[in-house]
């Protein structure tokens, strides 16, 4: 098993460009998430989908789009970039969303700086 | 608002000593997790407990529901546990249990 898979691992753009973060997982699980993470703070949430063909907001959606249209991809897209999304994202997996049962296993990152 | 609070921010530490990492939260919960990211930024779970206490290897982490209060151990510290440790919570059952709340993390450098 890969796991989960991020790609690209490093992505330099310039300010109102829209790209694409790629996430995927070969464990069958139901839930998948983005979290940001920015210094000082904690990983925040930014969608999440408790399955194909259902995602939901985080605490931090502005900015971003999510779909899901098989259990393993779930893309993130940034539709104008601002300096402000400069950040390391994590794409995550569990088998369920919730109790003991949402082990969260992460992808590598993607470290996106935004001029 | 779930809040999670983790205690001390950093931690410098001698090879071999025992140390010990806080964390409160401020809502019921239905498991709290802690995760383990190395130096590379790459995040693992070690962890996910709703009550009592675990145990892999090193590490153990224990929780106290009523306390809102858990810690995570690690005996006998080595150089290759420095990372830093994050603390996340998820809450009861509900669309909020798809929202976990993480803390800042705590740095710990272990020192040859």
């Amino acid at each position: 098993n890969a796991g989960v898979t991020q790609t690209p691992k490093f992505q330099v753009l310039k300010t109102g460009q829209s790209m694409t973060l790629q996430c995927a997982q070969d464990m069958n699980h139901e839930y998948m998430s983005w979290y940001r993470q920015d210094p000082g703070m904690g990983l925040r949430l930014i969608h999440y989908s408790v399955g194909a063909g259902i995602t939901d907001q985080g605490e931090v959606p502005n900015g971003y789009n999510v779909s899901r249209s098989t259990t393993e991809d779930f893309p993130l897209r940034l539709l104008s970039a601002a300096p402000s999304q400069t950040s390391v994202y994590f794409c995550a997996s569990s088998y369920t969303a919730g109790g003991l049962y949402n082990e969260q296993f992460f992808g590598p990152g993607t470290r996106l700086t935004v001029l | 608002k779930n809040e999670v609070e983790q205690s001390p921010q950093n931690l410098t530490a001698q090879e071999g000593e025992f140390i010990t990492i806080n964390c409160s939260y401020s809502v019921g919960i239905s498991a709290l997790h802690w995760l383990q990211q190395h130096p590379g930024g790459g995040i693992v779970s070690l962890f996910m407990l709703s009550s009592g206490k675990k145990k892999h290897g090193r590490l153990i982490a224990t929780i106290n529901i009523q306390e809102k209060h858990s810690s995570l151990h690690i005996t006998a510290s080595h150089p290759r546990d420095s990372a830093v440790y994050i603390c996340a919570v998820s809450p009861y059952s509900g669309a909020g249990s798809y929202q976990l709340t993480f803390g800042k993390g705590t740095k710990l450098s272990v020192i040859p």
